[in-house]
């Protein structure tokens, strides 16, 4: 079945440093990799994607690299902050007739200290 | 904000018990879909609807339903209640209904006692 698995589950870093998020997907279907941010007590919110046509997008600080033949994705954070301390949860669907379901991953705990 | 809005934000129940949670979508956007979040299972999706249909379900319970209405408010109906149902459920919308960004509502925690 549809799986996408996510490593690290936690992942501690000074601020300053660099953290890599890594995602492997199942489903050699999937077109569109969306990765989302939740801080404590908050709703997820959406801060990248790839679709499968592109290998690598930028915003900021803060890319995504996907490997199709492999299923795998990344989330490269740089020059961390502490306000980038949440769980970010990486997803995986494939468009079908309209449809969007979305598999996330089991989420990334990231603590950036000062 | 992200413009979607869900009722009510907490509900406490009792075991055997049916409730209903409502979500609201941004104004224009068409499909709306439901998550699960508890501590051991990360994000669940449950169900999209798009206008009105539904189009794609997760692993939704059988005692779990949901719909969408005319003016696209959307509800979650969890019967028959357990407490493994305990738990935070996300309602997301979207302008259409395939690749685009799906913004989340608040959450309503629900808590079964």
């Amino acid at each position: 079945g549809e799986n996408v698995e996510q490593h690290p589950s936690t992942l501690s870093v000074q601020e300053g440093d660099s953290a890599v998020i890594k995602c492997t997907y199942s489903d050699s279907a999937s077109n569109y990799f969306p990765w989302y941010k939740q801080e404590l007590g908050k709703r997820p919110q959406l801060i990248i994607d790839i679709r499968s046509n592109v290998g690598e997008k930028k915003d900021q600080r803060i890319a995504v690299t996907l490997n199709k033949t492999a299923k795998h994705f990344s989330l490269h954070i740089t020059e961390t902050q502490p306000e980038d301390s949440a769980v970010y949860f990486c997803a995986a669907s494939k468009r079908t007739g309209g449809y969007n379901k979305l598999i996330f991953g089991a989420g990334t705990r990231l603590a950036v200290h000062p | 904000d992200s413009g979607v809005t869900q009722t009510p934000k907490h509900l406490i129940t009792a075991t055997g018990q049916r409730v209903t949670l409502r979500c609201s979508p941004r104004s224009g956007d068409l499909s709306v879909y439901w998550y699960q979040q508890s501590l051991d299972q990360g994000l669940q999706f449950l169900i999209q609807y798009y206008n009105g249909e539904e189009r794609a379900k997760g692993n939704i319970l059988e005692r779990f339903s949901a719909q969408q209405f005319p003016d696209l408010h959307s509800e979650l109906n969890l019967s028959s209640l357990e407490l493994g149902d305990s738990a935070l459920y996300f309602c997301a919308s979207s302008v259409a209904g395939g690749h685009y960004e799906q913004y989340f509502g608040p959450g309503t925690r629900l808590t079964v006692t």
